[in-house]
C-alpha cells in the first residue's frame, strides 16, 4: 500500500533560523496536503498542492510539490515561537485494488528556542 | 454546525468497560474519518466512511473497535473491553470527498485506568 515518510521527526531551532520538513511518498500522488497541530490542539489545514512542481507561499511558509509528484517540502523562513507545533503532510494517491486513500506522514515536531 | 463536533471531550474509564465516542461532521461532508493519536505520536488511521459505500475498516487495531455512521451524518466509535493502551485522543475529521481538505474536530481524550 501507499506509504508516506516524513523527516525529520523532531527539529529544534533557534528563533530566527529557518526550518524545513520533507515528505516522500512510495507512490505518485494526486495531491498533497499540509497540516499544523499546535501543542494540545488538533491538526489544522494549511495548504493543498496539486500540480507537478507547484510552489505556494503563505507569508514565511513555502510549500513545494516535486516534479514527479512523489515528494514535498515545507520551509519556514525566520522561525518564530508561534511556529511551534507538529507539521504533518498527507498524500492522496492510488493505494491499489482500485482505491485511493489519504495517508498521513508521522509529522515533524518543531520546537523554537527564544 | 460550523465545524466537526466531538463528544465527550474527555473520558476517563476503567479497564474492561466499553466506551462510545461521537462525531458530528460538517453538514454536507460525505467523507468521515476516525484517527487515533497517542501522546506525542502521529495520526493513526482507524476507519473511513464515504457516503453509502462500504467503510474502509483497514485501520481498526482489533475487533474490540467498531464504528458506525448513519447516512452522511453522525458517527460513533465504540471501544469494547477497554485496555490501558487504548488511552489516546480520538480525532474525527470530515471532508467533501476523500481528496479534499479534511477538517478535524477537537478530539475525544480517552484515559483508561
Amino acid at each position: 500500500g501507499q506509504q508516506v515518510m516524513q523527516i525529520p521527526q523532531y527539529q529544534h531551532v533557534q528563533e530566527g533560523e529557518d526550518f524545513t520538513t520533507y515528505c516522500n511518498s512510495s507512490t505518485t500522488l494526486s495531491n498533497i496536503q499540509w497540516y499544523k497541530q499546535r501543542p494540545g490542539g488538533h491538526p489544522v489545514f494549511l495548504i493543498q498542492l496539486v500540480k507537478s512542481g507547484e510552489v505556494k507561499k503563505q507569508k514565511r511558509l513555502t510549500f513545494q510539490f516535486g516534479e514527479a509528484k512523489k515528494n514535498s517540502s515545507l520551509h519556514i523562513t525566520a522561525t518564530q515561537t508561534t511556529d511551534v507545533g507538529t507539521y504533518f503532510c498527507a498524500g492522496y494517491g492510488y493505494s491499489g485494488a482500485g482505491s485511493y486513500q489519504l495517508t498521513f506522514g508521522k509529522g515533524t515536531k518543531l520546537s523554537v528556542i527564544p | 454546525g460550523a465545524g466537526v463536533s466531538q463528544s465527550p471531550s474527555n473520558k476517563v474509564t476503567e479497564k474492561g468497560k466499553d466506551v462510545e465516542l461521537r462525531c458530528d461532521p460538517i453538514s454536507g461532508h460525505t467523507a468521515l474519518y476516525w484517527y487515533r493519536q497517542r501522546l506525542g505520536q502521529g495520526l493513526e488511521f482507524l476507519i473511513y466512511f464515504q457516503g453509502n459505500s462500504a467503510p474502509d475498516k483497514s485501520g481498526l487495531p482489533s475487533d474490540r473497535f467498531s464504528a458506525e455512521r448513519t447516512g452522511e451524518s453522525v458517527s460513533t466509535l465504540t471501544i469494547q473491553r477497554t485496555q490501558q493502551e487504548d488511552s489516546a485522543v480520538y480525532l474525527c475529521a470530515s471532508s467533501l470527498a476523500r481528496e479534499n481538505t479534511i477538517y478535524f474536530g477537537e478530539g475525544s481524550w480517552l484515559t483508561v485506568v
